[in-house]
């Protein structure tokens, strides 16, 4: 199984709303990421985890703030976003370390309004 | 991305081969990736290489040249369902700052 899930699949938030993001993978892995991707660009890393630490922050605004539950989990907590936020934003695992084979989640489309 | 260049567009009839190029850094190269990624979903992960030469599995293969910095994907036999963006990433471990660094994508349309 290499499958990583996430919900929503789509989310419509105001400026003003908490809502949060979530990941899952069932694979045993120790690294989790989260990504930022906008159209035509590549992923662009935003928070790494491993072992249920956190381990790169790549100067990620705090209107977003990341949370590892347990080893299979991972959130992301948006507050306060704004319309330039607005992408698709996808969770990774990759078995051990962060440059290891990653495995993507479908992600999930974010539109701040 | 930072140091690493593919073509960004490349178009190719149904049934041909296509081979889309990566050049990279080559100080604190430590293995190419190869991810495929169609409109609106995420990425999936094609191939690794990390030593020199030819990996193939099924319609891709994907080659390396350490020496050259250069890796290449090629795709046979190719399908309508090919096209998408493929995405080259180099694990640098230059220091001992480890990072993965992407390539911006090559789309690649496939014509009937």
């Amino acid at each position: 199984d290499t499958e990583v899930t996430q919900t929503p699949k789509h989310l419509v938030m105001g400026m003003t709303n908490k809502k949060s993001l979530k990941c899952e993978q069932h694979m045993g892995h120790r690294a989790m990421y989260w990504y930022k991707q906008k159209a035509k660009k590549p992923p662009e890393l935003m928070f790494v985890y491993s072992y249920e630490k956190l381990s790169i922050n790549e100067s990620v605004p705090s209107r977003f703030s990341p949370e590892c539950p347990n080893s299979s989990l991972l959130n992301l907590h948006l507050h306060a976003l704004q319309p330039e936020d607005s992408a698709l934003y996808l969770c990774a695992s990759s078995q051990g370390d962060w440059t290891d084979t990653q495995y993507f989640g479908p992600g999930t489309r974010l539109t701040v309004l | 991305g930072q140091n690493i260049d593919q073509p960004t567009e490349m178009t190719a009839t149904e049934g041909a081969i296509v081979q889309i190029n990566c050049t990279y850094q080559t100080s604190g190269f430590n293995g190419l990736f190869w991810y495929q990624q169609h409109a609106g979903e995420a990425p999936t992960f094609l191939s690794y290489n990390v030593l020199d030469g030819l990996e193939e599995k099924g319609r891709f293969s994907s080659f390396l040249s350490r020496s050259k910095g250069y890796s290449y994907l090629l795709l046979k036999e190719l399908q309508m369902k090919d096209s998408a963006s493929y995405l080259c990433a180099e694990r640098d471990e230059a220091g001992n700052n480890r990072k993965l660094i992407w390539g911006l994508g090559t789309s690649l349309a496939v014509n009937p």
